[in-house]
Parts: structure tokens; sequence; C-alpha cells
């Protein structure tokens, strides 16, 4: 079954970090681009931050821009988002999904998000 | 400023059919292909329509898109009770050189 799993949220301070981590599972991890995506409570998608197979690019949204590093183990099947210097407007569900098989931008599989608190 | 408008809601009577607009520009949906992703209440976004009008496997053919110009909207025909849903517009921006989504629009069926 193809699977992503996000964790590592929680609750921090504005200035604080974390890290999250979204394992693959079911599909050649390293032959996909990924993405993150976050939802603040109540409101919208927004996209953070996009990333290709081999790790070698990293494009971000302007609002996290110099504040969030993404990266990836593709021998660990795991997709990083290191948050630094985190602000209030930062709480959200943060979500992992995986782009369409030879596409850049499709977001065809979703994990189940897990959630970042700043306060 | 690159932005997808969507209408915020809804609203239509099982079996009938509506349509959802999503409008942006030459940055975004005038150029490249649009996504749409329906969102259940309390569950991860799941992809719905992508390249403006195909639909991945599983998706019923009750859901279908266009795009013209710079917007796109997605229909969605037969309605039917579990169809009450978030729905989600995405597209490539050129300008902001990221993904850039519409504001939702919360469909409710009456």
């Amino acid at each position: 079954e193809v699977q992503l799993v996000e964790s590592g949220g929680g609750l921090v301070q504005p200035g604080g970090s974390l890290r999250l981590s979204c394992a693959a599972s079911g599909f050649t991890f390293s032959t996909y681009w990924m993405h993150w995506v976050r939802q603040a409570p109540g409101k919208g998608l927004v996209w953070v931050s996009r990333i290709n197979s081999d790790g070698s690019s990293t494009t971000y949204a302007d609002s996290v821009k110099g504040r969030f590093t993404g990266s990836r183990d593709n021998a660990k099947n795991t997709l990083y988002l290191q948050m630094n210097s985190l602000r209030t407007e930062d709480t959200a569900v943060y979500y992992c999904a995986r782009a369409m098989s030879g596409t850049k931008n499709r977001m065809d599989v979703w994990g189940q998000g897990t959630t970042v608190t700043v306060s | 400023q690159s932005v997808l408008t969507q209408p915020p809601s809804e609203s239509g009577a099982p079996g009938q059919r509506v349509t959802i607009s999503c409008s942006g520009s030459s940055s975004n949906i005038g150029t490249y292909s649009v996504n749409w992703y329906q969102q259940l209440p309390g569950t991860a976004p799941k992809l719905l329509i992508y390249s403006s009008n195909e639909r991945p496997s599983g998706v019923p053919d009750r859901f279908s898109g266009s795009k013209s110009g710079t917007s796109a909207s997605l229909a969605i025909s037969g309605l039917q009770s579990e169809d009450e849903a978030d729905y989600y517009c995405a597209a490539w921006d050129g300008s902001l050189n990221g993904v850039l989504f519409g504001g939702g629009t919360k469909l409710t069926v009456l």
C-alpha cells in the first residue's frame, strides 16, 4: 500500500525549531518529487515547499523562505522539513504529498498530517 | 499579486449539477494545468482532477474539469451527500515559482 506518514509535530514557542518527518512506503520514493503543504486551523491549503527526486533542488513559498529547509534521505525513504524561527502564523497541520509519477506538482498521495502549534 | 479565486461556498440538492469556478491569471492557469483536490471533513486532501480535465483512477465520472484562458471549473453532476466537502483548485505559478492553491469552496448538499 502506498503510504505517507508524517511525524514530528508538537507545541513550540515562537522563535523555536522543529523538524518534521514524512516516512514513505509502498513506492519507489527516490523517483518522486515531494511537497509540503500546510493548513492553518479553519483555513485553506497553502503550499510550503517542493523538493526534486534526488534532493538537489528545493523551492519554497515566500512566507517560509530562509526559515524552513526541505531535505530527503532516499536511503531511508524519508522526507524532512526543518523549521526554524517559528512564528505563531506557522501554526497549522502540515501535510507531505507525493507528486504523480513523471510530474512535479500533481499531488496524488497525501499523508494524514502532523500538527504544529507555535505559542 | 498571484491568487486563485474561488467562491467560498456552493450548494445543491441531491442529483443536481454544481460548478465551482477558479479564476487566475496568465502566470498560473493561463500557462499551467489545473489540479483539483477534495477534502472531506477531518481528512487529508485527495487529488480529484489533474491536467485540468483528467481523473485519477477511482474518481467517479460525475466529476469533471475544464479550463479556458485564465479560468478553470470543476463540475459535479448527480450530486450525492458524500460529495459534501471542501474543494481546492491549484496550479503552478511562474511568477511566484511555487504552487498556488485557491482559497477553497465549501460544497453543501442540501
